[in-house]
């Protein structure tokens, strides 16, 4: 089983708000960075360090942890956030990383 | 601009291997090290293993242990992926990415950024 659980899918009506969470029990520990990826295009980072965003991204990203889920919100989700969010921290097990399974985000 | 380019597609043998080179440009070479990772077609991201290019640190995830190799030349701000006794299963884009990190509040993070291109191996006989 993964250290990093997401949901596969989820939903959004444009210009609308949209929570993506990543759960697990490393997250207690160590800070979440996010990653989106649209098709056939390499991953981009959009957060770290749990809710700083890099530049270049808009602001209507943000990030927030509670107990062992990170989240990423989008605040007024706009057509080109529809992509594949991927969540990663450090691993359990010795100096290791790990990913998350990946979210579908669609807007509507 | 700090940038990671990566070689281009490789086609291989089942049994073979094959040695990917992601050359970082844009800053301190020595000073970052430097992850691998793969994705298989439609599916999710796969941490392989990090280098330390200022020493001869390595560290793989224990899938790939015995199989992949993690390698740097610092005279040409290069790093080299190999991995041995390729399968259909190793058919992936593999991706190199810059390790970046901070401690917070006592907590720490790590993030990966820049990303290279990707290089699209496929293992097929």
């Amino acid at each position: 089983s993964s250290e990093l659980t997401q949901d596969p899918a989820v939903s959004v009506a444009l210009g609308q708000t949209v929570r993506i969470t990543c759960q697990g029990d490393i997250l207690r520990t160590y800070y979440s960075s996010w990653y989106q990826q649209r098709p056939g295009q390499a991953p981009v980072l959009v957060l770290y360090a749990e809710n700083n965003r890099p530049s270049g991204i808009p602001d209507r990203f943000s990030g927030s942890r509670s107990g062992n889920t990170a989240s990423l919100t989008i605040t007024g989700a706009q057509a080109e956030d529809e992509a594949d969010y991927y969540c990663n921290s450090r691993g359990i097990t010795g100096f290791s990383w790990v990913f998350g399974g990946g979210t579908k985000l669609t807007v509507l | 601009q700090v940038r990671l380019v990566q070689s281009g597609t490789e086609v291989k043998k089942p049994g073979a291997s094959v040695k990917i080179s992601c050359k970082a440009s844009g800053y301190a070479f020595t000073r970052h090290w430097m992850h691998w990772v793969r994705q298989v077609p439609g599916q999710g991201f796969e941490w392989m293993g990090v280098i330390n290019p200022s020493g001869e640190t390595t560290s793989y995830a224990q899938k790939f242990q015995g199989r992949v190799a993690m390698t740097w030349d610092t005279s040409t701000n290069t790093d080299y992926m190999q991995l041995s006794s390729l399968t259909s299963e190793d058919t992936a884009v593999y991706y190199c990415a810059r390790d970046n990190s901070m401690v917070r509040e006592g907590i720490s993070g790590w993030w990966f950024d820049p990303w290279g291109q990707g290089t699209l191996v496929t293992v097929s006989s």
